[in-house]
């Protein structure tokens, strides 16, 4: 597609549910990275892939956090027992070869735990 | 004191008005980036620089790096410029963005 792709737009479960946040990245982009926006908040950085690669895991929040990018394109981000204070919306983006290039954002998935 | 730090933080004008944001921040950079996000939505990063200017319609940003500042302006602005407008410095060696805390334009018709 044109641009980074995020799916669900919208998510909504309950405490104790596992999700699942869908990012397809620009066609040829080879790092990816998954921020988390608190309402009202900058986004926080979560994670970095360099291709399949997890080069930097040091933002998720605790090991309920989980990202994978098995093929190097498409990445899931999955989250387990949700708790409350997961409801945030979930950035990514993506960007050509290097990191020290412009980075493009998806629209997000916005995440409420009830 | 953040590291980069935006300035207003809200900002209400008239349409047509010259816009101008600022950002400064204190740690070395590689580049800096401008992005937008409007209510409910996805990031769009406008720009990203290192130094000089750059410009893309109505936008023009700029950036000193001796002084560790940059600027967003908006000529003629119209309502659906209304957003909020975040400056993100990219550090020496790391891929990690440190971000401003935004600034909230909202322009009136």
């Amino acid at each position: 597609g044109a641009g980074v792709s995020q799916s669900p737009r919208y998510k909504v479960a309950k405490r104790g549910q596992d999700v699942a946040l869908r990012c397809d990245p620009i066609s040829g982009h080879v790092s990816l990275f998954w921020y988390q926006q608190a309402l009202g908040q900058g986004p926080e950085f979560l994670t970095y892939f360099q291709n399949e690669a997890q080069l930097d895991k040091s933002g998720l929040p605790s090991d309920r956090f989980f990202a994978e990018r098995p093929e190097g394109s498409v990445s899931t981000l999955k989250i387990q027992r949700t708790q409350q204070e997961d409801s945030a919306v979930y950035l990514c983006a993506s960007n050509q070869q290097g990191w020290n290039q412009p980075q493009h954002f998806g629209d997000g998935t916005r995440l409420s735990i009830l | 004191k953040n590291e980069v730090e935006q300035s207003p933080q809200n900002l209400t004008a008239q349409e047509g008005e010259f816009i101008t944001i600022n950002c400064s921040y204190s740690v070395g950079i590689s580049a800096l980036h401008w992005l937008q996000q409007h209510p409910g939505g996805g990031i769009v990063s406008l720009f990203m620089l290192s130094s000089g200017k750059k410009k893309h319609g109505r936008l023009i940003a700029t950036i000193n790096i001796q002084e560790k500042h940059s600027s967003l302006h908006i000529t003629a602005s119209h309502p659906r410029d209304s957003a909020v407008y975040i400056c993100a410095a990219l550090p020496d060696s790391n891929y990690q963005l440190i971000w401003g805390a935004g600034t909230k334009l909202i322009i009136k018709p």
